[in-house]
């Protein structure tokens, strides 16, 4: 069964710092990847999303993300962390072809110090 | 263009009821997603319709169940409820198979 980790609950940062948040997958193959963001008491917004070719996606809002194989890991990064980021970020996979179901990972929730 | 639109926002049941929680996803999108968020367990995917069908079903007991119809809005009903069905309910459309999911603001359910 696919699986999806980030293994960060919590990181604290400085506005105007850099992030990077960890995701790591196990699947037999390479899935569709994702990274969601999610502000209390709402639903999950799409920053970005890996499907196949050039393994660093940008996304919305200055996002961008890494795929590396062989690591099993797809990072999310931003150069310069703003306090609107404060949030809930989770990793998540996608079977190829197996249809849109989702597995998620557990989040990491994202403080930022002004 | 509008989101994925989730009706109630908020609910509150008593234990032994059942409910019926509604999804519209964006106009010309095929595929609904249902999800159940909790502390504990976090994010569970539910199961998916695509075209009116069943197309993926989570580990979740047979109380819950849903259906899609034939423009795409889709329900979850929940029968006989439990305390520990109290969670956000995420509905989620994609435009078709393996595209990206778009997610609405959920329904918080409580179940006292």
């Amino acid at each position: 069964a696919q699986s999806v980790t980030q293994p960060d609950i919590h990181i604290t940062v400085s506005e105007g710092a850099s992030l990077e948040l960890r995701c790591n997958y196990s699947y037999g193959a390479t899935p569709y990847l994702f990274w969601y963001v999610q502000s209390p008491g709402q639903g999950l917004q799409l920053l970005l999303k890996y499907f196949s070719g050039d393994t660093l996606v940008q996304g919305i809002k200055g996002f961008e993300a890494e795929f590396k194989r062989s690591q099993s890991s797809f990072n999310l990064r931003k150069p310069s962390v703003h306090w609107s980021d404060a949030a809930e970020y989770f990793c998540a996979v996608a079977p190829t072809g197996g249809g849109n179901k989702l597995t998620f990972g557990t989040g990491t929730q994202l403080k930022v110090e002004l | 263009k509008a989101g994925v639109t989730q009706t109630p926002r908020y609910l509150i049941k008593t234990r032994g009821q059942q409910v019926t929680l509604s999804c519209s996803p964006i106009s010309g999108h095929r595929s609904v997603s249902w999800y159940q968020q909790t502390p504990g367990q976090g994010l569970q995917f539910l199961f998916e319709y695509f075209s009116e069908t069943q197309r993926n079903k989570g580990n979740f007991p047979g109380r819950f169940s849903g259906r899609q119809f034939s423009n795409s809005r889709s329900e979850m009903n929940v029968s006989t409820l439990e305390l520990g069905d109290s969670a956000l309910y995420l509905c989620a459309s994609s435009l078709q198979e393996y595209t990206e999911a778009f997610f609405g603001q959920g329904t918080r359910l409580t179940v006292v």
